[in-house]
């Protein structure tokens, strides 16, 4: 089976730029796309195929995808954008998801 | 504005089956440009894909479920179900059911609407 990993946790200072990452075998030949999820809600698409953000997502979020790693970009984070991030890419004919990351911002 | 709404009972007897069903409106399930999909979050835990599936009745599975799980199709009343066989109290979890959007033969696939999720427990 596929696996895509992820850091369980990292933290990020208002106003800084938090990178998450996610990595797997050859992961750049495939689509990645993020979700957040913030405590009590379900997830929420914010980056498909790499790097194309869905309406009504804000700018500061972005997506790069190449060698073995996905990076989820957000510039200019803010207090509400904490919350758990996961990836997710399709293999095989399943989907698979990282284990997530919770992004704390302070 | 398209919405997913979760339906079932929130407790479910070991070895017993777990019955879901999810509502879709503002959009048809009969669409070839979306497939249907059930993800679970077992409590503090990520994401796990239970399977999809297609109006034209393709469906593509976990293979760690596959054997438990059946998905299924109404499309008089706009709905999908999922079906989760012999249950243990690993089955306990947040089910969501989500829209997805991408061709699976390109690579490129991924949920763009969630329903809002319910939790079942698995206990006697």
């Amino acid at each position: 089976s596929y696996d895509l990993t992820q850091p369980p946790s990292m933290s990020v200072s208002p106003g800084q730029t938090a990178s998450i990452t996610c990595s797997g075998d050859k992961l750049g030949y495939k689509y990645v796309c993020w979700y957040q999820q913030k405590p009590g809600q379900s997830p929420v698409l914010v980056i498909y195929e790499d790097n194309k953000r869905p309406s009504g997502i804000p700018e500061r979020f972005s997506g790069s995808n190449s060698g073995n790693t996905a990076t989820l970009t957000i510039s200019g984070t803010q207090s509400m954008d904490e919350g758990d991030y996961f990836c997710q890419a399709w293999d095989s004919s399943t989907v698979v998801f990282g284990g997530g990351t919770k992004l704390t911002v302070l | 504005q398209v919405q997913l709404q979760e339906s079932g009972p929130g407790l479910v007897k070991p070895s017993e089956t777990l019955s879901l069903a999810c509502t879709v409106s503002g959009a048809s399930i009969s669409s070839s440009s979306y497939s249907c999909v059930w993800i679970r979050q077992p409590p503090g835990k990520g994401l796990e894909w239970i399977g999809s599936m297609y109006y034209t009745g393709s469906t593509f599975y976990n293979p760690s479920l596959k054997s438990r799980v059946t998905l299924s199709l109404d499309t008089s009343q706009n709905q999908f179900s999922l079906e989760l066989s012999s249950v243990t109290a690993a089955d306990t979890a947040i089910y969501y059911c989500a829209r997805a959007k991408g061709i699976p033969a390109g690579g490129n696939y991924y949920m763009d609407v969630w329903g809002k999720g319910t939790t079942v427990a698995v206990s006697s």
